[in-house]
C-alpha cells in the first residue's frame, strides 16, 4: 500500500525566511504528487502538482516543489515566507490514474513569526 | 462556477442520531470523493463515485456509513447511529476524468461533533 510521510509536524519560521517542507512517498509505480494547503476550518487548496516531466514544478503563491525519484521525495519550498502563509500543508499521492483518490501525509503546521 | 459546495458547514448531534451531509460538485466533474479528517491528521479516503456509480469504498466506511450520488450530480453521506468517534471533518472533492484528468477540488467540509 502506498504511503506519504511528512516528517515535520510543526515548523516555525520568521517572516521573510526561506521554507522547506519535507515529503516522502512510497509507491511502486509513477507517483502523481500534490501539495495542498489548509487554513483553519477550511477545505484544501491545491498549491502545485507533479505528474511527469520537469522535476521542478512551480505553483501558486510563490511555492515550488522538486521531485526526486532517487530519494522518493517531493519537498515544498518558498524563498521568502509571508505571514499569510501560516497554515497546514499536506503532501498527497494519487497512486493510479484517478487524481482525486489521494493518500495524504499527516500534515505540517507552519507558524510564521513577524 | 463557485466550486465544490458542502452543506451544512457544521453539525452537532447526539450520540445515536443519524446525520446526512450533502456535497454539490463542480458541475462538469464526473468523479466525486468523500474524505474524513480527524484532528491532527491528514484526510483519509472514504469512497468515490464516477457519475452515479460508487466505484470504491474504504474499509474505514463501516456499515453505519452510506453514500449515494443519484443521477450523478450531488452526493449525500449518511451516518447512522453516530458515535463519538465519528466526530471529524468530512470533506468532499470532485474531479474530471475523461476527456482529461484534473486534480481534485475540495469543498470547505462539514464539521461533525457527536456529543
Amino acid at each position: 500500500a502506498q504511503s506519504v510521510t511528512q516528517p515535520d509536524i510543526h515548523i516555525t519560521v520568521s517572516e521573510g525566511a526561506s521554507l522547506e517542507l519535507r515529503c516522502n512517498y512510497s509507491y511502486g509505480a509513477t507517483p502523481y504528487l500534490f501539495w495542498y494547503v489548509q487554513s483553519p476550518g477550511q477545505g484544501l487548496q491545491l498549491l502545485l502538482k507533479y505528474f511527469s516531466g520537469d522535476t521542478l514544478v512551480q505553483g501558486i503563491k510563490g511555492f515550488e516543489a522538486e521531485f526526486k525519484r532517487s530519494q522518493s521525495s517531493f519537498n515544498l519550498r518558498k524563498p521568502s515566507v509571508h505571514w499569510s502563509d501560516a497554515a497546514e500543508y499536506f503532501c498527497a499521492n494519487a497512486g493510479g490514474t484517478s487524481y482525486g483518490k489521494l493518500t495524504f501525509g499527516q500534515g505540517t503546521i507552519l507558524t510564521v513569526h513577524p | 462556477d463557485t466550486g465544490v459546495s458542502q452543506d451544512p458547514r457544521h453539525k452537532i448531534t447526539k450520540r445515536g442520531q443519524n446525520v446526512t451531509f450533502r456535497c454539490d460538485p463542480i458541475s462538469e466533474h464526473n468523479r466525486l470523493y468523500w474524505y474524513r479528517q480527524t484532528l491532527g491528521q491528514g484526510p483519509e479516503f472514504l469512497t468515490y463515485f464516477q457519475n452515479e456509480a460508487q466505484l470504491e469504498k474504504s474499509r474505514l466506511l463501516s456499515d453505519r456509513f452510506s453514500a449515494e450520488r443519484p443521477k450523478g450530480s450531488f452526493s449525500t453521506l449518511e451516518i447512522q447511529r453516530t458515535e463519538q468517534g465519528d466526530s471529524a471533518m468530512y470533506l468532499c472533492a470532485s474531479s474530471l476524468v475523461r476527456p482529461m484528468n484534473t486534480e481534485a477540488f475540495f469543498g470547505q467540509g462539514t464539521r461533525l461533533t457527536v456529543v
